[in-house]
């Protein structure tokens, strides 16, 4: 079974700040995700990757797969940057995703 | 198009109780995945669909977990004889590909359910 950690468990920053979230999982992997999870719940998938590194707006996600770890970057964080963050490993025998904790980040203006 | 939806979105059940929660995936999407997520926890991964067919079980908690897709669209989760530690919300996500196609997953807004 995949052991998936991240880190920090929590995190608070203020509005501008480069934040950096941490992803580290214990085998092989057919691709890594990453997900944004709001107060109430709902869950929405920001990357998914199984090398190198993907950009979306101020987001930025990178991955080394020899070193089993990821990160997240949010550059010029802002107050609605302000949620969960999970990474979750896609298995190689599957799509099955193990889920890291989640980090909760807060940003303040 | 619409995306995942699930119902009840919160459900109060008297402890022994039997629920069931409803997922419809996204059309044409042909994994359906339940996972579990107790507060402030990751979620954990109950159960796997691949159309109707039921790939992988591995993850529910007991065999009062009981979940289907008969047509290989909407999906059902029962839980019977519910219990406190079933308290949790219950994530529904689709994705376009079958096993061993990583594909994005598109979650649905879960359903909380708290046994009394």
């Amino acid at each position: 079974k995949n052991e998936v950690e991240q880190s920090p468990q929590n995190l608070t920053a203020q509005e501008g700040e480069f934040i950096t979230i941490n992803c580290s999982y214990s085998v092989g992997i057919s691709a890594l995700h990453w997900l944004q999870q709001h107060p109430g719940g709902g869950i929405v998938s920001l990357f998914m990757l199984s090398s190198g590194k993907k950009k979306h707006g101020r987001l930025i996600a990178t991955i080394n797969i020899q070193e089993k770890h990821s990160s997240l970057h949010i550059t010029a964080s802002h107050p609605r940057d302000s949620a969960v963050y999970i990474c979750a490993a896609a298995d190689n025998a599957g799509n099955m995703l193990t889920f890291g904790g989640g980090t909760r980040l807060m940003v303040k203006p | 198009g619409a995306g995942v939806s699930q119902s009840p979105r919160y459900k109060v059940a008297k402890r022994g109780q039997d629920v069931a929660l409803r997922c419809d995936p996204i059309s044409g999407h042909v994994s359906l995945f339940w996972y579990q997520q107790a507060l402030g926890q990751g979620p954990e991964f109950l159960t796997y669909f691949q159309n109707e067919a039921q790939l992988d079980k591995s993850g529910l908690p007991s065999d009062r977990f009981f979940a289907e897709r008969p047509e290989g669209s909407v999906s059902t989760l029962k839980i019977q004889r519910t219990q406190q530690e079933d308290s949790a919300v219950y994530l529904c996500a689709s994705s376009l590909g079958g096993r061993r196609d990583p594909y994005e997953q598109y979650f649905g807004p879960g359903t909380r359910l708290t046994v009394t």
